[in-house]
């Protein structure tokens, strides 16, 4: 398995546009994580799915965020509009189940100017 | 609600030298634990982890941890480091009796001189 594949690796992007992060999980795991690190407030668990139903979104900074998992093998997280202090790596990590170790991605760096 | 304590925000020793990093969670129920590590500019690698069973447990790369239930810890060690261990290194914590959510530390970083 290729493991836990995150698009795009970098995005730069003006204040105010739209900007979607997108994840596929590996094949067969119930559960999905999308965090973000950054200096100031290290690695944050914004939402977690579960079979593909959001349990959790609590760490979700605000309405400008949402965060889809339309299928097992996809899911999505938006941003609009964007804003500077956006900028930060996201990571999306999958497990087998919402117990077991997570498997993380590579990040995508996002950089709002 | 859980919360997970590390203790050092940065460390630096010698190479050679003995490592030892401090966790600490809240949750008095049952959990699962986990090491991840963080090499400059990489994702986050799985460690070790503890589900049940000895709670000294072994993991990649000659590092081990040691569960203390009655001290709700978890600490990380390696004997002896090399430059190569140069990295962030984070606790983590997960419940086993509901919706689980990773809950990580605020992470260490450890700068091992050659």
């Amino acid at each position: 398995d290729a493991g836990v594949i995150q698009s795009p690796r970098h995005e730069v992007t003006e204040m105010g546009q739209e900007v979607t992060l997108r994840c596929k999980p590996i094949s067969g795991h119930n559960s999905l994580f999308w965090y973000r690190q950054t200096m100031m407030r290290g690695l944050e668990l914004l939402i977690y799915f579960n079979n593909n139903v959001p349990i959790d979104d609590s760490g979700m900074p605000e309405d400008r965020f949402s965060a889809k998992m339309p299928n097992a093998s996809f899911s999505t997280l938006k941003i609009q509009p964007s804003e500077p202090r956006d900028s930060a790596v996201y990571f999306c990590a999958s497990s087998l189940d919402w117990s077991t170790e997570a498997f993380f991605g590579q990040g995508t760096r996002l950089t709002v100017v | 609600a859980q919360s997970v304590s590390q203790h050092n925000h940065h460390v630096i020793l010698s190479e050679a030298a003995s490592l030892e990093l401090g966790c600490n969670y809240s949750y008095g129920g049952t959990v699962n634990l986990f090491w991840y590590v963080q090499y400059p500019g990489q994702h986050l690698q799985l460690l070790l982890k503890y589900f049940s069973g000895d709670p000294l447990v072994k993991g990649i790369k000659g590092f081990e941890a040691e569960f203390i239930k009655s001290k709700f810890s978890f600490n990380l060690r390696k004997p002896s480091v090399q430059w190569s261990d140069t990295a962030e290194y984070f606790c983590a914590v997960n419940r086993t009796d509901s919706w689980g959510k990773f809950q990580f530390g605020a992470g260490t970083q450890v700068v091992v001189t050659p």
